[in-house]
C-alpha cells in the first residue's frame, strides 16, 4: 500500500500524558499537512511542512503542540499534558508541490484521540 | 477569513436515485480552489471532485457533477444513480494556496 499511513489508529491517555502520533507520506510527496477533526465538523489545519521546513501553524497549535518532520520524510505531531479537549481524529495529508488543483492532497486513516 | 457551510447535516437517498448536496462559502478572492471529499466510515478520505474557480464550466466526474455559481458563492454536487457504496460523510472544502478550510460535512445515507 503506497498510500499515506498514520500510526497509531487509536490512543486513549490520561489527562496530563504526553502522546505522539506518526505520520508516514506517500514517498514523492514533499507536502505534508496535519489536521484535527472533532465529532461532527469537518477537518481543521494544524500546519504544514515542505521537506522538513514547518512553513505554516494554525492559531489551533497551542504551545503544548509540537510537529517535526526531521528528514523531509515522515512526520510526527505531539502532544503534551493532554487535556480532555484533545480528544479528537487527527489526519495527516500530503501532497506534490504546488498550490494549483491537481496538487490533490491524499489523506491517512487518521489516529483517533481519547483523553479520559 | 474564508467559511464553508453545509446546510444539511443529513440527507438520505434511495438507491438510483440523484440527490444535491450544497455549499456555500465566503471569500474576497477571486481565483481558488474548491472540492468535495468522501469519508466512509472509519476509512480516509477521498476526494470526490474538485473546481477551479477560474473555469466556469462545472466539473464532471462519473456520477458526480458539480453546479458551480462563482457569484452566488455556491458549490454544490449531485450524485446520480446513488449505490450503496456512496454512503459516507462529505466534504466541501475551499483552498486558496496552502489554506484549505472544511465545512461541518453532510452525512448521506443511501437506502436499498
Amino acid at each position: 500500500d503506497t498510500g499515506v499511513s498514520q500510526d497509531p489508529r487509536h490512543k486513549i491517555t490520561k489527562r496530563g500524558q504526553n502522546v505522539t502520533f506518526r505520520c508516514d507520506p506517500i514517498s514523492e510527496h514533499n507536502r505534508l499537512y496535519w489536521y484535527r477533526q472533532t465529532l461532527g465538523q469537518g477537518p481543521e489545519f494544524l500546519t504544514y511542512f515542505q521537506n522538513e521546513a514547518q512553513l505554516e501553524k494554525s492559531r489551533l497549535l497551542s504551545d503544548r503542540f509540537s510537529a517535526e518532520r526531521p528528514k523531509g520524510s515522515f512526520s510526527t505531531l505531539e502532544i503534551q499534558r493532554t487535556e480532555q479537549g484533545d480528544s479528537a481524529m487527527y489526519l495527516c495529508a500530503s501532497s506534490l508541490p504546488g498550490t494549483g488543483s491537481y496538487n490533490e492532497q491524499f489523506f491517512g486513516p487518521g489516529t483517533r484521540l481519547t483523553v479520559l | 477569513a474564508q467559511t464553508v457551510t453545509q446546510s444539511q447535516p443529513e440527507m438520505s437517498v434511495q438507491e438510483a436515485e440523484t440527490v444535491t448536496l450544497s455549499c456555500t462559502y465566503d471569500t474576497s478572492e477571486s481565483d481558488y480552489y474548491l472540492f468535495w471529499y468522501k469519508q466512509p466510515p472509519s476509512r480516509q478520505m477521498i476526494l470526490v471532485i474538485r473546481q477551479e474557480a477560474y473555469k466556469q464550466q462545472n466539473a464532471t466526474e462519473n456520477r458526480f457533477s458539480v453546479n458551480f455559481q462563482k457569484a452566488a458563492k455556491s458549490f454544490s454536487l449531485k450524485i446520480s444513480d446513488s449505490q450503496l457504496g456512496d454512503a459516507a460523510m462529505y466534504f466541501c472544502a475551499y483552498r486558496r494556496g496552502n489554506d484549505m478550510r472544511f465545512g461541518a460535512g453532510t452525512r448521506l445515507t443511501v437506502k436499498p
